[in-house]
């Protein structure tokens, strides 16, 4: 069981936009801005996509993005592409020399 | 470019220690902006943190696995090492090596390609 909570799948079509949420606690999304994003496509090592809620790093196209509301981090990719399809995992500092991951979120391309 | 890459056996006997190690390459381990660290999925899982620690030896472990996990680091060979300790079929994972940046804003931003160590007699 994960620290952080996300839903198993989420899905859209090429061109639409899609939210994935990140459920944590006080102790963990709600109390820090160190939630970052990564992609994972299958067989491959997971990429860094969002840093610090909202931050993307060079190279990542700007049709993604990231926001935080309480203790529910979202990341959002606009203008879907095929390439998108992948599973996504949020992660955030829980104080005390610690870190957590939620569960993960298989992207379908419709 | 920084690269990491992981390396150790691939299939461990329960009861024993799984031993892994990421050598860093295109960057200094010695950084000051930065901790390594691991991570771990199992197959059809989540990812897992397990640790992370300085070019100084200075190491954060994940407090479930805190009594069993034992992270170095070998600046002279640009590379930091991974002990797991009396393994379980549980602890069937693929391993990642990352840079963690610790030191400011807490993301893991380059990894490892990833190592699959299966737990089994």
């Amino acid at each position: 069981q994960s620290a952080l909570t996300q839903p198993p799948s989420a899905s859209g079509s090429p061109g639409q936009s899609v939210t994935i949420s990140c459920t944590g606690t006080s102790s963990n999304v709600g109390g820090y801005t160190y939630v970052s994003w990564y992609q994972q496509h299958p067989g491959k090592a997971p990429k860094l996509m969002i840093y610090e809620v909202s931050k993307r790093p060079s190279g990542v196209p700007d049709r993604f993005s990231g926001s935080k509301s309480g203790n529910t981090a979202s990341l959002t990719v606009s203008g879907l592409q095929a390439e998108d399809e992948a599973d996504y995992y949020c992660s955030s500092y829980a104080g005390s020399s610690n870190w957590v991951f939620g569960g993960g979120t298989k992207l379908t391309v419709l | 470019q920084l690269q990491l890459q992981e390396s150790g056996p691939g299939l461990v006997k329960p009861s024993e220690t799984l031993s892994l190690t990421c050598t860093v390459s295109g960057g200094s381990i010695s950084s000051s902006s930065y901790y390594w660290g691991w991570i771990r999925q199992p197959p059809g899982k989540g990812l897992e943190w397990i640790g992370s620690i300085y070019y100084s030896g200075n190491s954060d472990y994940n407090p479930s696995l805190k009594s069993r996990v034992t992270i170095s680091v070998d600046t002279s060979k640009n590379h930091f090492s991974l002990k797991l300790s009396s393994v379980t079929a549980a602890d069937t994972a693929v391993y990642y090596c990352a840079r963690h940046r610790v030191m400011t804003t807490q993301e893991f931003d380059y990894w490892g390609q990833g190592t699959l160590v299966t737990v089994s007699s």
